[in-house]
């Protein structure tokens, strides 16, 4: 079974400054994907950015980008230029791929809190 | 507006009482699922079905059913087999498919049993 870990329960940062958020997995499997999630305080789940396992580049989406160490097996998040918006529970989440197509089940972390201070 | 809708927002339940939460979505995806998040907790999944009329238990089944009798839609019920079903329900879908597996997610229901 995979786990996820995000180490990091509550995070705050300065607006207009950059964070990173943490995120570890325990899996065997050499084919999956991983995705950070936003909750913002009305509970939408919003996807942020998605990364393949089989893909050395690191995912960038504007102002958010991940580090993805596979051999570590760590996937943190980077968000740049911090805005008041960003504030919301981030969730790391990972999806098993097997035989070309996914199973469709994510596991997901615990969460972080991230709060963004004028 | 493409999208996925759920219904009720807060619904509310007496002990020993079935509910039914609605999931509809007019995107074409295949796949529908359900979540569970309790506070201070990521989701948990209840229930998922990759086609019509097929569906599989998730890591939390117990204490609740499901139907897949359209693409669009995809309900559940919280039966009242489940001992603690106060949480916040989420319903996602996705298209199944070769590395298409990118899951959206409607934007939820409050469930409180009194």
């Amino acid at each position: 079974a995979q786990t996820v870990t995000q180490s990091q329960p509550e995070m705050s940062v300065q607006e207009a400054e950059t964070v990173t958020l943490s995120c570890t997995y325990d899996t065997s499997e050499s084919n999956y994907y991983l995705f950070w999630y936003k909750q913002p305080p009305s509970r939408q789940m919003i996807l942020v950015i998605r990364q393949e396992a089989y893909k050395q580049q690191n995912a960038t989406e504007n102002r958010f980008s991940v580090n993805f160490q596979k051999a570590a097996k760590s996937f943190s998040l980077k968000i740049s230029d911090s805005q008041l918006g960003d504030t919301a529970m981030y969730f790391c989440a990972f999806m098993k791929i097997a035989g070309g197509t996914s199973y469709g089940k994510l596991t997901f972390g615990q969460g972080t809190i991230l709060t963004v201070h004028p | 507006d493409g999208g996925i809708t759920q219904s009720p927002k807060y619904l509310f339940r007496k002990e020993g009482q079935n509910v039914t939460l609605s999931c509809e979505q007019n995107l074409n995806h295949d796949a529908m699922y359900w979540y569970r998040q309790d506070p201070g907790q990521g989701l948990r999944l209840i229930y998922y079905s990759q086609i019509v009329n097929d569906f599989q238990k998730g890591d939390i089944a117990e204490g609740y059913s499901v139907s897949r009798e359209k693409k669009e839609s995809f309900p559940l019920t919280v039966t009242s087999a489940q001992k603690n079903p106060t949480a916040f329900y989420l319903c996602a879908s996705s298209i199944r498919g070769r590395y298409t597996d990118t899951q959206y997610f409607g934007p939820g229901t409050r469930l409180t049993v009194l």
